[in-house]
């Protein structure tokens, strides 16, 4: 079945630094990729949507210079967190859409997530 | 706009006994809906999902969902309810007209399981 990989699964980081995480499509071609973020006991919130070779379009109140997106090809995104704050602190999850599918509305598979903690 | 609601934030059930999970939407054409269940420090794995066709649906598992437009519901059930289903469980609908099928979740509901 399609796997997503996520890397680092945690990191934990010194407060005004930068942290990237990657999120990888193993099995599958993925055009669009789609970022969330977990608070505890909360549900996900969407915070950007990434599309290969093009700007990710962000969701409002999510600041675009500080979540760095780059969508480099059709099996891998990256997230960089930029000059991190304790506030950053959270559970990072990514999903990939299979290129495949063509409808905006297929199947989304997730990675396992990144625990980021600024301290 | 959309939105999901899922009323019960925590339900127990003891370990065989049935379980239903509730499911509300609001959406103005036909949704598209899933269910997704989270383990702790996990990300998340399809149950099943809801496109069209027959409103019973089976998912992994043992899961199944019933897809109920005039009460705008979508609820999970599983007639026997393991130990390792112990988790959190997320309904979500699928955002389409030039949103890029990006999925809006309910808060989602713990299941725990007695012995």
């Amino acid at each position: 079945g399609a796997v997503v990989s996520q890397h680092p699964s945690w990191v934990i980081c010194k407060s005004g630094t930068s942290v990237k995480i990657e999120c990888r499509s193993l099995d599958f071609q993925a055009t669009t990729m789609f970022w969330y973020r977990q608070f505890p006991k909360q549900s996900l919130m969407l915070m950007a949507t990434s599309n290969e070779g093009s700007k990710a379009t962000y969701e409002q109140g999510v600041e675009k210079d500080k979540f760095l997106i780059n969508h480099a090809s059709l099996t891998l995104s990256t997230l960089t967190v930029t000059s991190a704050h304790p506030e950053d602190s959270s559970f990072y999850i990514c999903s990939a859409r299979d290129r495949q599918s063509g409808s905006e509305t297929d199947t989304q598979y997730f990675g396992p997530g990144t625990r980021l903690t600024v301290l | 706009a959309q939105s999901v609601t899922q009323p019960d934030i925590h339900i127990t059930v003891s370990e065989g006994a049935s379980l239903e999970l509730r499911c509300n939407y609001s959406y103005g054409a036909t949704p598209y809906l899933f269910w997704y269940v989270q383990s702790p420090g996990q990300g998340l794995q399809l149950l099943l999902k809801y496109f069209s066709g027959d409103t019973l649906v089976q998912g992994i598992k043992g899961f199944e969902a019933e897809f109920k437009r005039t009460q705008s519901s979508f609820n999970l059930r599983k007639p026997s309810v393991h130990w390792s289903d112990a988790a959190e469980y997320f309904c979500a609908v699928g955002a389409t007209g030039g949103s890029q099928g990006n999925l809006i979740f309910g808060k989602g509901t713990k299941l725990s399981v007695k012995p």
